[in-house]
């Protein structure tokens, strides 16, 4: 069994101030993670994902999230928001236990102020 | 990689009847998926399109309601049936190509039943 928690429904920054959307999960298997983001009304792009690879991930767009087991988290950071990062972003776990199994979190909505 | 597409891209129906929405991916994958997306909801995954065989359909959804077919390696089809306003939903396509491990999202289909 996995699930996949992400802390905050929602998350406030200035424009140029840092990022951070946090993500807990808990899997059965080795797990892979992903961030996703969803613009609105368009689909889902990738962010970055993690695979047992490198622990700290990079993404595009100066995403960036770093894998902890022992807190079993992978939280999503920015080192500076921009208007247009304003989107809702999922954090995935998915793994593999007889079929490949995916889990969503509920979704976290970044809000950037100017 | 993969590109994804959807039609239609949004419909509105009738409570009672049903739609069929398309999902056709640019080259052969593994696995396809069926995603609901709630009004400000998170992603609920609905069923796991297998070539040549019967989905795998997720607790709480059944094949009556959402028969999906999936012909070959690039195109699957999920149908809505005797819709009701609680269907009112963004239903999203996925699939995964082999040695990925990350799901590749379409548009999506904004579907509103009246």
């Amino acid at each position: 069994a996995q699930s996949v928690t992400q802390l905050d429904s929602h998350v406030s920054v200035s424009e140029g101030t840092p990022v951070l959307l946090r993500c807990n999960y808990s899997s059965s298997y080795s797990p892979s993670l992903f961030w996703y983001v969803q613009h609105p009304n368009k689909g889902l792009q990738l962010l970055l994902k993690y695979t047992s690879a490198a622990t700290l991930v990079k993404g595009i767009n100066g995403f960036e999230a770093e894998f902890k087991k022992s807190e079993t988290s992978f939280h999503l950071t920015k080192p500076s928001a921009h208007m247009s990062d304003a989107a809702e972003y999922f954090c995935v776990v998915s793994g593999w236990g007889g079929s490949y199994i995916p889990t969503f979190g509920r979704g976290t909505s970044l809000i950037v102020h100017p | 990689s993969a590109v994804i597409s959807q039609k239609p891209s949004r419909d509105i129906c009738q409570r009672g009847t049903s739609l069929t929405i398309q999902c056709q991916v640019d080259s052969q994958v593994t696995m396809m998926f069926w995603y609901r997306q709630q009004p400000g909801q998170s992603l609920t995954l609905i069923a796991t399109a297998n070539q040549g065989s019967e989905a795998t359909y997720e607790s709480g959804f059944v094949i009556d309601k959402f028969p999906i077919s999936r012909p070959n390696l690039t195109f699957s089809t999920l149908t809505v049936s005797n819709m009701s306003p609680e269907d009112s939903s963004i239903y999203l396509c996925s699939a995964l190509t082999s040695g990925q491990v990350e799901q590749y999202f379409g548009p999506g289909t904004r579907l509103t039943v009246t």
